[in-house]
């Protein structure tokens, strides 16, 4: 069964700091996802990576997958408060030619003054 | 405005009863996916369908039910089987393949009266 595992559940920082975020997972994959969430709304898609080495940028967030560590991070640069949300990262996973998403629990960040 | 409604936003379920969640979308996806999230967990897959008239069973399966008679529309049934219903329900979609990144609706939140 595949696990994928983020931390650290909860972070609070301040603003102007930087922080990573770790996403690891337990199977094969070369394709993972970041999701931003808001308290009480939906999942907004931040980031895809397709291949081992990815990273992709915007703004103050950067995504990078290495796929021999099963590791994905997402970095963080000179927070600002606008940054807090949830963040998920989803492994994809082919089962059976089927194609589906196992999430992590998230990362709440909280970004003070 | 391409996009998934989902309807309606909050859902009040008596016991024994069963209850339907609304799901549509025009982006003309052919997958589409059911989500659970509770409180301070990850998103669990409870139903998907990547194609009219057939749709397999996620991990968290028992007491709810699908159809997909539509490509636009894939409704979620809370039956009374499911008997800790409360909870954040997510409608995705997704092209089929390995590089369909899932776009998320804005949720239906149900309630146990």
């Amino acid at each position: 069964e595949l696990k994928v595992e983020q931390n650290p559940l909860f972070l609070s920082m301040q603003e102007g700091k930087n922080y990573t975020i770790y996403c690891n997972y337990s199977t094969t994959s070369d394709r993972l996802y970041w999701y931003r969430q808001d308290p009480g709304k939906s999942l907004e898609s931040l980031f895809v990576l397709l291949s081992n080495g990815a990273v992709k940028q915007e703004g103050r967030l950067m995504a990078s997958l290495d796929t021999k560590a099963r590791l994905s991070t997402l970095h963080i640069t000179a927070a600002v408060h606008d940054l807090s949300a949830t963040y998920f990262c989803a492994v994809d996973i082919d089962q059976g030619g089927s194609e589906k998403l196992v999430f992590g629990k998230g990362t709440k960040l909280t970004v003070n003054p | 405005d391409g996009g998934i409604t989902q309807s309606p936003k909050y859902l009040f379920r008596k016991e024994g009863q069963n209850v339907t969640l609304s799901c549509e979308q025009n982006l003309n996806h052919d997958a589409m996916y059911w989500y659970r999230q509770d409180p301070g967990q990850g998103l669990r897959l409870i139903y998907y369908s990547q194609i009219v008239n057939d749709f397999q069973k996620g991990d968290i399966a028992e007491g709810y039910s699908v159809s997909r008679e539509k490509k636009e529309s894939f409704p979620l049934t809370v039956t009374s089987a499911q008997k800790n219903p409360t909870a954040f329900y997510l409608c995705a979609s997704s092209v089929v393949g390995p590089w369909g990144t899932q776009y998320f609706g804005p949720g239906t939140r149900l309630l146990v009266l």
